[in-house]
């Protein structure tokens, strides 16, 4: 496996609330990478941190947020959710200086009703 | 707007035949990478390309990169049931280096 862990696999909630997801990568993933996948399409690059700071950020509003700690561990925090933030949030991790590839996590399915 | 384009969409093939995806950007790529995603599973890395006019081959897989760095390509020969699931191509922007683009992805099945 990927050795990347996500938290929940699942999760259900209300429009207007808050969500926080988790992902654990592996020792050495200086660099961890969010993504929202809604079904049948391609994943869509929310932001990327190397280490502790963001570098990367794709077409996501503000209320999309990400934390990333010195364990390898990572945080996408998603305020006054929206029916169509409804997908699966996919994290990966990545090697620095290695071959760019980046290791995917299981997801977390996020509905919003 | 999808930045990223691959065709075709769906491809239904008989085991053996063999199978064709195109990726193409709007916009230069830095690199071209490739990944996999099985029904129900995450994407899983294949390749990265680099080097305009790029080829790289994995046994039965064989990778191109465009000349312009706008398109990719990836061939299978002679697919097999295993073969099942949807590809997608992936880059960074060579002029805006803080944009990662995956394709729309080509959903593959395999009839045994």
């Amino acid at each position: 496996e990927t050795g990347v862990t996500q938290s929940p696999t699942h999760l259900i909630k209300t429009r207007g609330q808050q969500v926080t997801l988790r992902c654990s990568s592996q020792s050495g993933h200086n660099t961890v990478s969010w993504y929202q996948q809604a079904l049948g399409q391609g994943p869509q690059f929310i932001f990327q941190y190397y280490r502790e700071e963001e570098n990367g950020r794709g077409n996501f509003p503000p209320r999309f947020s990400g934390l990333q700690f010195p364990n390898y561990s990572s945080e996408l925090n998603v305020n006054a959710l929206e029916l169509d933030d409804s997908a699966l949030y996919l994290c990966a991790g990545t090697f620095s200086g290695g071959t760019n590839e980046q290791y995917f996590g299981p997801g977390t399915r996020l509905t919003v009703t | 707007g999808q930045q990223v384009m691959q065709i075709p969409q769906y491809q239904h093939v008989q085991e053996g035949e063999d199978f064709t995806t195109y990726c193409n950007s709007s916009t230069t790529l830095s690199n071209i990478q490739w990944y996999k995603q099985r029904p129900g599973g995450h994407p899983v890395f294949l390749i990265q390309l680099v080097k305009s006019g790029e080829v790289k081959k994995q046994k039965r897989l064989t990778f191109q990169f465009g000349e312009a760095k706008k398109n990719s390509s990836l061939h299978i020969t002679a697919t097999q049931t295993t073969d099942v699931g949807t590809y997608f191509c992936a880059g960074w922007a060579i002029y805006n280096f803080n944009k990662f683009y995956f394709g729309s992805g080509t959903k593959l099945n395999v009839k045994p």
